[in-house]
């Protein structure tokens, strides 16, 4: 799986959208950009995934640029709960389906 | 409720007493898989199964043992286990479709504590 990058820690306002950058420059066209979060120590929660479109589920938003190269998270009105480690991850669904966390990025949703 | 349920969610153990924590899942996956997770290190597969009676050694598979004897429960087995093996262990599942694995669905967790 490609290498992503990702800040290590973000803060936003309730109630205003949350933006989270990743960085996956050496992609490839078949790998996923996935998107999870972990809330304190429990199990790490799927939130969205796409290939090359962007997409939008009940949770979030998911914009990958034309070149694959980078992609945002936007959670639309961030509350407190959504207060986690937010991980980015370039997936092949194929093979051994391992996904490989990174450090990812610990959003703060502040009142 | 679909879920992958984990249990038990709070060990702690001695050096060299086997133990096993199960997993199970009510979503009819063909795809289940263990992790670790450390501080600084993230998480870390250990081992994972295709299908029934299929199995195959992740990232640190050292000291773990695994079986998959129904479609529904994945443990993970101890046999002597070591303090290095006191962690947080997660397991996930997913389907798997025309060769493709779909999204993995993770547990709630096990802290494990070996002293």
């Amino acid at each position: 799986d490609a290498k992503t990058t990702q800040p290590t820690s973000m803060d936003c306002a309730e109630g205003r959208a949350a933006n989270l950058p990743c960085n996956h420059s050496t992609i490839s066209g078949n790998e996923y950009v996935y998107w999870y979060r972990q809330i304190h120590s429990q199990g790490p929660q799927y939130i969205i995934h796409g290939l090359k479109n962007n997409e939008t589920n009940e949770m979030a938003s998911l914009i990958i640029t034309e070149d694959r190269k980078s992609s945002t998270l936007i959670l639309p009105h961030a509350t407190l709960r959504d207060t986690a480690v937010y991980y980015c991850i370039a997936h092949i669904i194929q093979g051994a389906q391992k996904l490989v966390f990174g450090q990812g990025t610990r959003l703060t949703i502040n009142p | 409720e679909a879920q992958v349920t984990q249990n038990p969610r709070y060990l702690i153990t001695v050096t060299g007493k086997k133990l096993t924590v199960t997993c199970s899942q009510n979503m009819n996956h063909e795809y289940m898989s263990w992790y670790r997770q450390d501080p600084g290190l993230g998480l870390r597969q250990i081992y994972y199964s295709m299908n029934v009676e299929v199995t195959d050694k992740g990232d640190v598979p050292e000291g773990y043992k695994v079986s998959r004897k129904e479609k529904r429960n994945f443990p993970l087995i101890l046999e002597s286990p070591s303090p290095n093996q006191t962690s947080l262990y997660f397991c996930a599942s997913s389907l798997r479709r025309g060769g493709r694995t779909d999204t993995q669905y993770f547990g709630p967790g096990t802290r494990l504590t070996v002293l």
